[in-house]
């Protein structure tokens, strides 16, 4: 594997589930993000985790929890969506040093029903 | 208040011509500047990155940057129905981790 990859690719669930996002980057990386992208609207940055460490939550609700056990796997909890959070969740990960760009996953496509 | 500015397009252009995409944004300590390409269904990745005023050229792309005018742009040269695709701004501040985005430019190259 290499990359970023985003486990799963298409989620549908219904407003009471629980369901968690995974997302596993091979770049020796050291900072990962989420990423939320509806329609019509710029990327929305979630959460950043620098060296494991949650370093900005970008005014989430609590529905979204996300963890981050190590500088190479991220995870999104999610339960108790509404209907206006079925978007594309989007995984990045960077170096916190120098600055050259974010690498994305392929993204997962919730859809909340 | 920290916002990237795109066209959202729909820009149109004929196979062969140059590719004008423009972003402006508004936070002045802004350091770090990039462009994505983004195809239907697919993730962004990452195709130029500029720091200093003025051209940056890699192959067919070119960065430019004016940090006097808060002004990025790319052009595509002799542009191609494969480079079809959603362009999306980005701009890092001075010291920060986080990018910020532009609703990206929708383009359309005509066979």
């Amino acid at each position: 594997e290499t990359g970023v990859t985003q486990t799963p690719r298409h989620l549908v669930m219904g407003m009471t589930n629980k369901k968690s996002l995974k997302c596993e980057q091979h770049l020796g990386h050291n900072a990962m993000y989420w990423y939320k992208q509806s329609a019509k609207k710029p990327l929305e940055l979630m959460f950043v985790y620098n060296f494991k460490e949650q370093t900005e939550n970008n005014s989430v609700p609590s529905r979204f929890s996300p963890e981050c056990p190590n500088s190479s796997h991220l995870f999104l909890h999610l339960h108790t969506l509404q209907p206006e959070d079925s978007a594309l969740y989007l995984c990045a990960s960077s170096q916190v040093e120098g600055d050259y760009g974010y690498t994305f996953g392929s993204g997962t496509r919730l859809t909340v029903v | 208040q920290k916002e990237v500015e795109q066209n959202s397009g729909p820009l149109s252009v004929p196979e062969g011509a140059i590719a004008s995409l423009n972003c402006t944004y508004s936070d002045r300590v802004s350091q770090s500047f990039f462009w994505y390409r983004q195809y239907s269904g697919k993730s962004p990745e990452l195709i130029m990155s500029i720091y200093s005023n003025g051209d940056k050229e890699d192959g067919r792309f070119t960065a430019q940057l004016n940090k006097a005018s808060q002004y990025v742009s790319l052009l595509i040269r002799d542009s191609q129905p494969s480079d079809s695709a959603t362009y999306l701004c980005a701009v890092n501040l001075a010291g920060a981790n986080n990018l910020f985005f532009g609703t990206g430019t929708r383009l359309t190259v005509i066979p």
